[in-house]
């Protein structure tokens, strides 16, 4: 089965500090993909990056890293230097074939707020 | 581009009432998805449309019915609303892409209440 555990329910943190955000996923597929979205208190889904099964290379943006491991399952997220503005409930997702039909399967989220 | 619209943001309903919820994208995207969204639950995947006149059942398809007339609009219908149907649905597009290389966007989602 396809599943997505992101098993912090919400983290605080004070500006300018670092936080990782986990997300551990399980799938049987030898190919599959990995989403971050971030859900600010406007309620909107903003897509912050995709990870492909065969790139377990590191990414960086910005302020923002993602950590890929398939040897442990998973995909997390660190945000450097947090800001106010970063206080949001972020969303891993995987994406793989499911009974013949490319279907996306979140996380619970994690809300995370960045207090000044 | 307005991206993907959806309409209304905001609807109160009673117990039985039916009504329409409208997602319009108009990026040409083939896929369109119908999501919810709860507390504690992450978003789970009611229908989705791979292309114009097909719809398909996702996670969660119980007591709602969905089409998709024009590749630019999928409708979600409730034909006889409950209190479990309170929720935050958001729709969804994407590109058919090779693999699973395709991302979905997402609308600003509706906020629906069943008294």
């Amino acid at each position: 089965a396809q599943k997505v555990t992101q098993a912090q329910t919400e983290i605080s943190v004070v500006e300018k500090e670092d936080v990782t955000l986990d997300c551990v996923y399980e799938t049987r597929d030898t190919t599959y993909y990995l989403f971050w979205y971030k859900q600010p208190p406007s309620g909107e889904l903003v897509f912050l990056i995709r990870r492909n099964s065969f790139d377990e290379q590191n990414e960086i943006s910005g302020r923002y890293s993602w950590n890929f491991q398939k040897s442990t399952s998973s995909f997390n997220f660190t945000i450097t230097a947090s800001q106010v503005v970063d206080s949001a409930v972020y969303f891993c997702a995987l994406k793989s074939v499911i009974q013949g039909a490319q279907k996306l399967v979140f996380g619970q989220g994690t809300r995370l707020t960045i207090n000044p | 581009n307005a991206g993907v619209t959806q309409t209304p943001k905001f609807r109160v309903l009673k117990t039985g009432q039916s009504m329409t919820l409208l997602c319009a994208q108009d990026m040409n995207h083939e896929y369109m998805y119908w999501y919810r969204q709860d507390p504690g639950m992450g978003l789970r995947l009611i229908h989705y449309s791979v292309g114009e006149g097909t719809t398909a059942k996702g996670e969660v398809p119980d007591g709602y019915n969905v089409s998709r007339l024009k590749k630019q609009n999928f409708l979600l219908g409730l034909e006889s609303a409950a209190p479990s149907q309170t929720s935050v649905y958001f729709c969804a597009s994407s590109l058919r892409l090779a693999g699973l290389t395709d991302t979905q966007y997402f609308g600003p989602g509706t906020r629906l209440t069943v008294l």
